[in-house]
């Protein structure tokens, strides 16, 4: 069975500094990574994904993600957070013989001016 | 521009009811998706299609139906409303076995 795993709740971050945002994976066969961003009140917006080639996945807003298969995680990160960027954050896996997106519990980021 | 829109975008309802969430997407996508968003649960899925007259049940299915008579349509119905029913309900559809999710904005729906 396919899982995904967020372990924090909520990062803060003070502007300017880097951010990570963890997610670790479990799947039979070869995994379809995905992360999504959501702001208040609104729907899930795609933000980046993994499906094979170079393991650094660059996305929309400066975000960008490292696929690591011999820890099987995807963690999200962004050079420079910005204000702006204070959403949840969901990782996302589907395993390449499955066709249902499993998402992880979410992650808040705080960003402090 | 295509898009996936959800109707109504808040309900209240009393326990018992029959209610009906809407989706239409304009995307012209195969694939449908019904997830429910909880606190503490990230999205869970309910239900999702491949195709029209096609339907599958997800992870959290008991209690919902849905039915697909066309590409653009994926309603959602709560046959006898319960209280665990209240959520945000949203409505996805994917392109491509390997694409992205695109998300509607979003139902909450109270069960009173």
């Amino acid at each position: 069975a396919q899982s995904v795993a967020q372990p924090e709740d909520q990062v803060n971050v003070a502007e300017g500094n880097p951010l990570t945002v963890k997610c670790t994976y479990s799947v039979s066969g070869n995994p379809y990574l995905f992360w999504y961003v959501q702001y208040p009140n609104r729907g899930l917006q795609f933000l980046l994904k993994y499906i094979t080639g170079d393991n650094l996945v660059k996305g929309s807003y400066g975000f960008e993600a490292e696929f690591n298969k011999s820890q099987t995680s995807f963690h999200l990160k962004k050079p420079s957070a910005l204000v702006s960027d204070s959403a949840l954050y969901f990782c996302a896996v589907r395993d390449s013989s499955a066709s249902k997106i499993i998402f992880g519990s979410g992650t808040r980021l705080s960003i402090r001016p | 521009d295509a898009e996936i829109t959800q109707s109504p975008r808040h309900k209240i309802t009393e326990t018992g009811r029959q209610v009906t969430l809407a989706c239409h997407q304009t995307w012209n996508h195969n694939n449908m998706f019904w997830y429910r968003q909880d606190l503490g649960h990230g999205l869970r899925l309910i239900h999702y299609s491949y195709g029209v007259h096609d339907t599958n049940k997800g992870e959290v299915s008991d209690g919902y139906s849905v039915s697909r008579s066309n590409t653009e349509d994926l309603p959602l119905t709560l046959e006898s409303a319960a209280s665990s029913q209240t959520s945000v309900y949203f409505c996805a559809s994917r392109g491509t076995v390997a694409g992205e999710l695109f998300f509607g904005e979003g139902s909450r729906l109270t069960v009173l």
